[in-house]
């Protein structure tokens, strides 16, 4: 079975800066998926970003990036020039392949202040 | 990308009653998830509903208790059975995206209250 840590549960940031949350997980799989959910206080899970184990290449998304490391395990979200409607719950999720299920870590809260 | 419709988005019920979640996709997908998220917790795999075939159950989810109807391939229900206060909790639907099923979408998910 896989294993989703967060060990951050809250952080924050200000307003313009760069922030990095932390994923480590642990999967005998060599292909699978691994993705960055946002929760604001609205309750909708909004994918971030999405990395696909095969790939050598750090995703990138607008303001986001992810660091990769399938050796270590560790998969970390970047925000750059964090904005106030970045604040949220973030989840790191573990996706083997289609049709089975996202596993989730714990989540880490976010704060953007002004 | 999918629109995922969830409804209601809110409700508080009594103890021993049922509240059935709608799901509504704007385009046919193969699976649909169902999802439940204590308060303060992260998320929980309930179910996976395929059109035309019983819902598969995760460990410590029974059908007696979260019933999952899925008449079509735009469409499914969750209803939470006799319940107690320990249901309060977000109950969220998650599809695969139709075009990219490699990405996963939610809808805005249900926030239940049991008095």
């Amino acid at each position: 079975a896989q294993t989703v840590t967060q060990s951050q549960p809250e952080m924050s940031v200000q307003e313009a800066e760069t922030v990095t949350l932390s994923c480590t997980y642990d999967t005998s799989e060599s292909n699978y998926y691994l993705f960055w959910y946002k929760q604001p206080p609205s309750r909708q899970m909004i994918l971030v970003i999405r990395q696909e184990a095969y790939k050598q290449q750090n995703a990138t998304e607008n303001r986001f990036s992810v660091n990769f490391q399938k050796a270590a395990k560790s998969f970390s979200l970047k925000i750059s020039d964090s904005q106030l409607g970045d604040t949220a719950m973030y989840f790191c999720a573990f996706w083997k392949t289609s049709g089975s299920r996202l596993t989730f870590g714990e989540g880490t809260q976010l704060t953007v202040n002004p | 990308s999918a629109v995922i419709s969830q409804k209601p988005s809110r409700d508080i019920c009594q103890r021993g009653t049922s509240l059935t979640i709608q799901c509504q996709v704007d385009s046919q997908v193969t699976m649909m998830f169902w999802y439940r998220q204590q308060p303060g917790q992260s998320l929980t795999l309930i179910a996976t509903a395929n059109q035309g075939s019983e819902a598969t159950y995760e460990s410590g989810f029974v059908i007696d208790k979260f019933p999952i109807s899925r008449p079509n391939l735009t469409f499914s229900t969750l209803t939470v059975s006799n319940m107690s206060p320990e249901d309060s909790s977000i109950y969220l639907c998650s599809v695969e995206d139709p075009t990219d099923n490699e990405k996963l979408f939610f809808g805005s998910g249900t926030q239940l209250s049991v008095l």
